[in-house]
């Protein structure tokens, strides 16, 4: 069983849904909780980053961490089609510089 | 300021050879970490190189090591490549050791193993 598990999509919505990405985990000792975004031949950028369960808001972006179930939502409002990307989520143990990844979800944002 | 920068950005190599990647990280970071993004396995880590010492390291086979040079910059190198070792190499770097919330990527170099 994968760290980390992450469907990989792709994923094709219209131009203004509401998109939910997810990801579970299983390693309990998990603290940090980001989402990168990768571009197509680009490196992945930090999105969102959420310290232990809860919920975080960014913009048209909201994380949610719910360590009871290891369980971690990206929820995009709003969506554009500059949102089309692949949206990987890293939930990592503490002061380590090492990021475990989801396998990444591909986006498409359809105008 | 500028980024993270990787060179080459692309780079064809056959099986057997060896082959040696480059990593400046963002002026005054002080950690830098390897990770290996292929299709089937994802994003994985491979080291993380802190004061010119590996702090960290995947569970990859020896034929991938690295080293940092007291500026920073870091290289990775893999010997007798194998067409399984073709791939987006990234590389991250963070003010220091262990800050998983501040890793800023590079754009990668694109290995292809023939």
């Amino acid at each position: 069983q994968k760290e980390v598990e992450q469907d990989p999509g792709p994923l094709s919505v219209p131009e203004g849904a509401i998109v939910s990405l997810n990801c579970t985990y299983s390693n309990s000792a998990f603290q940090y909780f980001m989402w990168y975004r990768q571009y197509s031949r680009k490196g992945p950028e930090l999105l969102m980053y959420t310290y232990s369960s809860g919920n975080k808001e960014d913009g048209r972006f909201t994380a949610q961490v719910d360590k009871s179930s290891k369980y971690i939502s990206l929820f995009i409002r709003d969506s554009q089609p500059s949102d089309s990307a692949t949206y990987l989520c890293a939930p990592t143990g503490s002061n380590t510089g090492k990021l475990i990844f989801g396998q990444g979800t591909t986006l498409q944002v359809k105008p | 300021k500028a980024g993270v920068t990787q060179t080459p950005r692309y780079l064809i190599k056959t099986r057997g050879q060896q082959v040696t990647l480059s990593c400046s990280p963002i002026s005054g970071h002080r950690s830098v970490s390897w990770y290996q993004q292929t299709p089937g396995q994802g994003l994985q880590f491979l080291f993380e190189y802190f004061s010119e010492t590996q702090r960290n390291k995947g569970n990859f086979p020896g034929r991938f090591s690295g080293r940092q040079f007291s500026n920073s910059r870091s290289e990775m190198n893999v010997s007798t490549l194998e067409l399984g070792d073709s791939a987006l190499y990234l590389c991250a770097s963070s003010l220091a050791q262990g800050n998983t919330d501040t890793q800023y990527f590079g754009p990668g170099t694109r290995l292809t193993v023939l």
